[in-house]
């Protein structure tokens, strides 16, 4: 079956500093990635995705590293803000089209 | 635009009854996606409707079931409730179905607790 982990339940940082988020995933035939940020009370809201035909993604302050060959994926933030604290997922699509998540990462900026 | 809603915010049910749920996505979009969300398991996908027929079904048992209406609503139906159905229930939309790099818009979910 699918399984989609992250390698830490909690991530505490300093504000400024940058974040680094690990995601691993079991199916090598998934072929699309997304990184989602949920804030208390809130929805998932999509951050930035990445093809499997990429092995890097920029967007703003964020880069979405593809490592197919470990199926590691790793989400970082740069310059961390206050806001950014909040719980991360990965999700893959697989080739049935379904979308797994993982636990998700709590992360939490320190002021 | 607006985003996706979920109606109601939360709800409150006893065993054995049974619980419907309603996604309206944002205008526009025709893919709905339901999804769980607990601590222990994270989000499961429960099922995809797409243009009113169901897409895809992720594992859960026949108690959940779904439907789309001609204006892309959704409503999530779970029969005969049971404790381990608390939990966060989540309306994605997106454009088209699951079968394209298709961005999601999650709604805000539905908070469903079974005493």
């Amino acid at each position: 079956g699918e399984s989609v982990g992250l390698h830490l339940p909690t991530l505490s940082v300093q504000e400024g500093d940058n974040s680094i988020i690990n995601c691993a995933y079991s199916n090598s035939a998934s072929d699309y990635f997304i990184w989602y940020k949920q804030e208390s009370g809130k929805g998932p809201q999509f951050i930035i995705d990445i093809r499997s035909n990429m092995d890097k993604r920029q967007g703003q302050r964020v880069t979405v590293l593809l490592n197919k060959t470990v199926k590691h994926l790793s989400l970082q933030i740069a310059a961390t803000q206050p806001g950014d604290s909040a719980v991360y997922f990965c999700a893959e699509k697989n080739t049935g089209n379904q979308f797994y998540f993982g636990t998700g990462t709590s992360l939490t900026v320190i002021p | 635009k607006a985003g996706v809603t979920q109606t109601p915010r939360y709800l409150i049910k006893t065993r054995g009854q049974q619980v419907t749920l309603s996604c309206s996505p944002i205008s526009g979009h025709r893919s709905v996606s339901w999804y769980q969300q607990t601590p222990g398991q994270g989000l499961q996908f429960l099922f995809e409707y797409f243009s009113e027929t169901q897409r895809n079904k992720g594992n859960f048992p026949g108690r959940f079931s779904g439907r789309q209406f001609s204006n892309s609503r959704s409503e999530m139906n779970v029969s005969t409730l049971e404790l381990g159905d608390s939990a966060l229930y989540l309306c994605a939309s997106s454009l088209a179905a699951s079968g394209g790099r298709n961005e999601q818009f999650f709604g805000p979910g539905t908070r469903l607790t079974v005493l």
